[in-house]
């Protein structure tokens, strides 16, 4: 089984950084995912880790401690259309399947 | 845009009735995986289809089933509908075979509401 653990809720300043973090107990590990739901609307793919380091994509980078069971979202120079829920989701290794299994999301809230 | 697409957008049953949602894959995407994502949570893995056959599920019960067509289009059926399986239904299609990372792209889903 997986447990995937991130802050529910997170608050930000327009043009700032915000460290969004994940943590996972797993009983395999094929890939970590990050995706943005905008309330109301369906996830869209951020970034895919699978090895080890910082994966860098514009204003996004994600990085994963495979050893650590941990991943973040790094946003910078946050704007207002930021604001939205960020979902980590963990492939597991097993089987033919490729079912993601995701966190319960972080609600991030960018002010002026 | 993934050029995944749902239907219906929304929809109200009654408990005990059946329902069936309906999904159109990325072009070239052979496989298409179903989640039940309630409010306030994350997305909840249903089952995955590939090549018309069912190759893994979560843990929902078998009134949850699906169907994938040649054209890699696929349904989910729900069975005796309940209160609790008020939902959105999000499908997302990927490509199994060469491509590594077999990201999942979703479709817009559907809202349905049971009562």
């Amino acid at each position: 089984g997986q447990n995937i653990d991130q802050p529910t809720e997170m608050t930000a300043t327009e043009g700032a950084i915000v460290q969004i973090n994940c943590t996972y107990q797993t009983s395999g590990f094929n890939g970590l995912f990050w995706y943005q739901q905008h309330a109301g609307e369906a996830p869209t793919f951020l970034s895919y880790n699978v090895l080890d380091g910082l994966e860098e994509k514009g204003r996004f980078s994600s990085f994963l401690s495979r050893s650590k069971g941990y991943s973040y979202l790094l946003l910078k120079e946050l704007q207002m259309k930021d604001s939205a829920s960020y979902l980590c989701a963990v492939r597991d290794s097993g089987g033919g399947a490729d079912g993601l299994t995701f966190g319960k999301g972080t609600h991030l809230i960018i002010q002026p | 845009e993934t050029g995944v697409t749902q239907s219906p957008t929304h929809l109200i049953k009654t408990r005990g009735q059946q329902v069936t949602l309906r999904c159109s894959s990325q072009s070239g995407h052979n496989t298409v995986s179903w989640y039940q994502q309630a409010l306030g949570q994350g997305p909840q893995f249903i089952f995955q289809y590939y090549r018309e056959e069912e190759n893994g599920r979560g843990n929902f019960p078998p009134r949850f089933s699906g169907l994938q067509f040649p054209n890699y289009s696929s349904e989910l059926n729900v069975n005796a509908l309940e209160l609790d399986d008020s939902a959105l239904y999000l499908c997302a299609s990927s490509l199994a075979g060469w491509e590594v990372s077999k990201t999942q792209y979703f479709g817009p889903g559907t809202r349905l509401l049971v009562l």
